[in-house]
């Protein structure tokens, strides 16, 4: 089955410095990734995607980028404010299936 | 606003005792979803259905048992809780016309001792 792979597992980044999270997959069908945001005692809210046939995709501060030759995708988030602070998860879908398999989180911490 | 509600938010139950996690929504969603959330390890999925009649095992789905009573209520029962069982249990949904995207419910917090 799908394996979702993602690091690091904690990053501490000074506010206004860059932050980036790498995920790999495993299953060559998946087309789908998103990329989930949970803040502390909330649900994850989904806050970019990008699909198999896209390279990058920005949204303001925040971009994701899909290689599927080495099956990797991350997520990049610049000009870190204190507000970015969160678990981040990445996932996938098997099969180009609609079930998504998450890697195990990031936990992102922006200092002042 | 059309929501992901999960009953009851928390709850503490002794090991052995059956316990049912309901999730309702009012998003029109056919596809809903159960995941437990630990410390380390992500979510990791349950069961998941795409219409009333489908129910499939995820990658985790020994000890654990579901039902969609309709296609807004999707419950997930525990015949005999364990403490291993102890997580943050989440429903999602998700539409077929609104593509891959979930709608995660805020979530039960579960206590076996």
């Amino acid at each position: 089955g799908e394996n979702v792979e993602q690091h690091p597992s904690t990053l501490s980044v000074q506010e206004g410095d860059s932050a980036v999270i790498k995920c790999t997959y495993s299953d060559s069908a998946s087309n789908y990734f998103p990329w989930y945001k949970q803040e502390l005692g909330k649900r994850p809210q989904l806050i970019i995607d990008i699909r198999s046939n896209v390279g990058e995709k920005k949204d303001q501060r925040i971009a994701v980028t899909l290689n599927k030759t080495a099956k990797h995708f991350s997520l990049h988030i610049t000009e870190t404010q204190p507000e970015d602070s969160a678990v981040y998860f990445c996932a996938a879908n098997p099969d180009s299936s609609y079930k998504l398999i998450f890697g195990s989180g990031t936990r992102l911490l922006v200092r002042p | 606003d059309a929501d992901v509600t999960q009953t009851p938010r928390n709850r503490i139950t002794k090991t052995g005792k059956r316990i049912m996690l309901e999730c309702s929504q009012t998003k029109g969603h056919d596809r809903m979803y159960w995941y437990r959330q630990d410390p380390g390890l992500g979510l990791r999925l349950i069961y998941y259905s795409f219409d009333v009649k489908d129910i499939n095992k995820g990658e985790i789905s020994d000890g654990y048992s579901v039902s969609r009573q309709a296609q807004a209520k999707f419950s997930l029962s525990l015949e005999s809780a364990i403490p291993n069982q102890t997580a943050l249990y989440f429903c999602a949904t998700s539409d077929r016309t609104g593509g891959y995207g979930y709608t995660f419910g805020s979530g039960t917090r579960l206590t076996v001792v």
